[in-house]
């Protein structure tokens, strides 16, 4: 089983509609989360950070914890072209003490007008 | 603010020839750095991590190193370079609130 898994995709969401992004991880003790996005060709970019159980909005974007089901999701209101990329899901694992991070092989999400 | 900066963007080498990467942070001290390789179409593969100066440590076997000769410089090597190499390069810093800021990657073709 792999450490962080994402539906590879590709996602299609008409524009203005809710994106929903999934991840489920499989070390019971993680204690961070993060999403990333990446564009084609570029570096990732860190969108969103969550710790606790339950919601935490910025923007568009709210990221969803739920620590019991091991599920940590993104979604992205009023979905943009802009938003076409891939979402990576990251997380800290609970045996690490240099601060590492596991990346999901991450979920392509297409925009279309 | 942060700023981490790598080079060269692209490079494309032979097989069997040397690599070296180069990787600096600015406005931060004592950064955890990070090398990372992303195949095309692939997640990203940490390859190296570093807490401190002379501290290296390494997650997968290959022909590759890593050096940090100063807090904010971290450099990845090869002495002979693999058609497998081929790849996204990127390093990233993290202050140890796990958090990690990506560079803006360099991306390598072995001919």
């Amino acid at each position: 089983q792999k450490e962080v898994e994402q539906n590879s995709g590709p996602l299609s969401v008409p524009e203005g509609a809710i994106a929903s992004l999934n991840c489920t991880y499989s070390d019971r003790v993680s204690q961070s989360f993060f999403w990333y996005r990446q564009y084609s060709g570029k570096s990732p970019e860190l969108i969103m950070s969550i710790y606790s159980n339950g919601d935490k909005e910025d923007g568009r974007f709210t990221a969803q914890l739920n620590k019991a089901s091991q599920y940590v999701s993104l979604l992205i209101r009023d979905s943009q072209p802009s938003d076409s990329a891939t979402y990576l899901c990251a997380v800290n694992p609970g045996y690490s003490s240099a601060s590492k991070i596991i990346f999901g092989s991450g979920t392509r999400l297409s925009i279309r007008p | 603010s942060q700023t981490i900066h790598q080079w060269p963007a692209t490079l494309v080498q032979p097989v069997g020839s040397p690599l070296s990467l180069e990787c600096t942070v600015e406005g931060t001290s004592n950064p955890n750095l990070y090398w990372y390789r992303q195949a095309a179409g692939r997640g990203l593969q940490l390859l190296f991590y570093s807490v401190g100066i002379g501290q290296i440590s390494s997650e997968v076997p290959q022909n590759l190193s890593a050096s940090r000769p100063q807090d904010r410089q971290f450099i990845l090597s090869s002495k002979k370079l693999l058609l497998s190499d081929s790849g996204f390069y990127l390093c990233a810093w993290s202050s140890g609130q796990y958090e990690q800021y990506f560079g803006p990657g360099t991306r390598l073709t072995v001919t």
